[in-house]
This record gives structure tokens, C-alpha cells and sequence, in this order.
């Protein structure tokens, strides 16, 4: 059984400082997707990796697949109030779903 | 463009009762995929439609089922509710049939009494 592991699962920072998300599993994983959720609202896809080592830049958040494809990281700079959320990472799990993690409930407090 | 709908937005279910979803995809998009996002639990995947058949099952009962009409909207039907099917049914669509990159919809909040 596939399993990703977020941490940490709750975050509360204030705004202007930096922050990482990880997602880790003893399994790899053909690509690696990041999501943000609102309250009562689906997922959003913010950025899909699919190559080991690769890092993706979406404005202030840097994405990066490890090397082995077994685990990734978000990092946030200069967090805004407005990056409050939950995140979520998923692997393509094979057989076409995908596995999720079980979230990291960021805050941001102005 | 429009993306993942589903409706109804919240549906509220007695034990026993049958629960029916519905998920129209993105403009495009074949493969339709259904989630269940318990409290606690995070997101668990529950069945892959494309092209009006079932690709893949995940670990659930056989009272949830679904089915793919030709114009590739979906449908969730859960059977003989129990208090534990209460949670947010997520669809999701892809371009690519059976790609790791799919875009949900806002979901069904379903709640069994």
C-alpha cells in the first residue's frame, strides 16, 4: 500500500516568514501533485512534478520532487494571509488515482 | 472555461437511504474520478470512469457504485447509507485519460442521519 506522509499537519506562522511543507513515503511515485483546499471547496491544483530533482516556481511557493521520487517539499516565502489553507500533496499511485496525504492546515496570521 | 460541477451541493440522508451524485467534467475531459474526503481521514480515491467504463476500484464496498454517460457526466450512487458515508464526495476530471494530473470539483457534502 502506497502511503504519503505530510508534515507538519498544522502551521501557524505570521506573515513575512518562510515555510516548508513535506511529503514523504517509502514509495516512488511516477509524479508528485500539490493542491490547495478551502474551507468546503475541492482541491486546487497548484503545480504537478514528474521527473526526480525537479523544482518548480509558481510566484513565492518553490515545489521540488526528490531525486528518488519518493518525497517532495513546498516552500513558501514571505507567507501572505492569503496562503491560508489546507495542502495537500497526492502521487500517482498507479492504476491511475492518485494517493493524497493527509493534509498540512497552514495559517497565516497578519 | 467551466470546470468540474457537481451537484447537489449538500444532500442530507437518512440510514439505509440511497444517495445518487452527479459530476460533469471539464469541456474535453473523458476520465471522471470519484474521492471521498471523511473528517480525519483525508482524501480516499473510489472509482475511475473514461469513456463510460470502470478502469479502477478503490478499497470500498460494492454499495458504492457509479456509471459514465455518453456525453461523459458520471454519477455516484452509494447504497444502504451508513452514518460513516457521511464525508465530501470530490469528482475530478483529466484530459489525458487516466493521468496523474486531475482538477476537482467543489464537491458533495453528503451527511447521513
Amino acid at each position: 500500500t502506497q502511503l504519503l506522509e505530510q508534515s507538519p499537519q498544522f502551521l501557524s506562522i505570521q506573515e513575512g516568514e518562510n515555510l516548508t511543507v513535506y511529503c514523504n513515503s517509502s514509495s516512488v511515485f511516477s509524479s508528485l501533485q500539490w493542491y490547495r483546499q478551502e474551507p468546503g471547496e475541492g482541491p486546487v491544483l497548484l503545480v504537478t512534478v514528474v521527473t526526480g530533482g525537479e523544482v518548480k516556481k509558481l510566484k513565492r511557493l518553490t515545489f521540488q520532487f526528490g531525486d528518488a521520487r519518493k518525497d517532495s517539499s513546498l516552500h513558501i516565502t514571505a507567507a501572505q494571509t492569503g496562503d491560508t489553507g489546507l495542502y495537500l500533496c497526492a502521487g500517482g499511485g498507479g492504476a491511475q488515482k492518485l494517493v493524497f496525504g493527509q493534509g498540512t492546515r497552514l495559517t497565516i496570521n497578519p | 472555461e467551466a470546470g468540474v460541477t457537481q451537484s447537489p451541493t449538500h444532500l442530507i440522508k437518512t440510514r439505509g437511504q440511497q444517495a445518487t451524485l452527479r459530476c460533469s467534467p471539464i469541456s474535453g475531459h473523458t476520465s471522471v474520478y470519484w474521492y471521498q474526503q471523511a473528517l480525519g481521514l483525508g482524501l480516499q480515491f473510489l472509482l475511475w470512469y473514461d469513456e463510460g467504463e470502470e478502469r479502477n476500484r478503490g478499497n470500498f464496498p460494492p454499495r458504492f457504485s457509479g456509471r459514465q454517460f455518453p456525453n461523459y457526466s458520471s454519477e455516484l450512487n452509494v447504497n444502504a447509507l451508513e452514518l460513516e458515508d457521511s464525508a465530501l464526495y470530490l469528482c475530478a476530471s483529466s484530459l489525458v485519460p487516466g493521468t496523474d494530473t486531475q482538477y476537482f470539483g467543489p464537491g458533495t457534502r453528503l451527511t447521513v442521519l
